[in-house]
């Protein structure tokens, strides 16, 4: 059972736009910063989006995050075959002094 | 260029210790805290604790105590992770990450493969 809570899969046809959500608490997405990672199949995990809405340099602006109050999202505007992967939320969590992550939600372009 | 360059795939017997490697370049080795993930079999991301690579002190994530040690050979950049009394369910994905502000992993390892079986 993950701290912070994300639907297991979302899906969409390619140039659709799909959001992903992850809600949380006042210990962890409430107070701190989310940041957003994409795990390609059999890769590691690539930071997509830190501090709520920032794309690190080379992440497509297709991609963009969102915060508010102790829920966060993450958004895909034109779905693309290649943005296939599993993504995962997290946040710094103060209750339990450590890094919390959700339990991830699997892209599929149909 | 940057790179978190991880030791091969493990596999070990119940009770047996395992030690993973996570070699750094291309960046000053001590500018930034390295952190350790786990992943186990189809499952999601677990974080494991963290170790300051300017004091070399570790602090550990709650279900990491114990058994598990992250220590560092700034010699060569290198940070590693070990697991003793290795029991199945350790059989998992390990990950070491580079973090920056905001508690952002900013850089991963490629992971190593640790598997538990008899």
């Amino acid at each position: 059972q993950s701290v912070l809570t994300q639907p297991p899969s979302a899906s969409g046809t390619p140039g659709q736009r799909v959001t992903i959500s992850c809600s949380g608490s006042n210990s962890n997405i409430g107070s701190n910063a989310v940041n957003w990672y994409q795990q390609l199949p059999g890769t590691a995990p690539k930071l997509l989006m830190y501090t709520n809405n920032q794309r690190p340099s080379g992440v497509p602006d297709r991609f963009s995050g969102s915060k508010s109050g102790t829920s966060a999202s993450l958004a895909i505007s034109g779905l693309q075959s290649e943005d296939e992967a599993d993504y995962y939320c997290a946040a710094w969590d103060d209750s339990l002094n450590g890094v919390v992550f959700g339990g991830g939600t699997k892209v599929t372009a149909l | 260029q940057v790179q978190l360059v991880q030791s091969g795939s493990e596999l070990k017997k119940p009770g047996a210790s395992v030690k993973v490697s996570c070699k750094a370049s291309g960046y000053t080795f001590s500018s930034d805290a390295m952190n350790w993930v786990r992943q186990a079999p189809g499952q999601g991301l677990e974080w494991m604790g963290w170790i300051n690579t300017h004091t070399g002190n570790p602090t550990y994530a709650q279900g990491f105590t114990g058994r598990f040690v992250f220590s560092l050979d700034t010699s060569v950049s290198t940070a590693y992770l070990q697991i003793s009394s290795l029991k199945a369910a350790d059989t998992a994905v390990y990950y070491c990450a580079t973090v920056a502000g905001s508690w952002t992993f900013q850089r991963w390892g490629q992971g190593t493969l640790v598997t538990v079986s008899s």
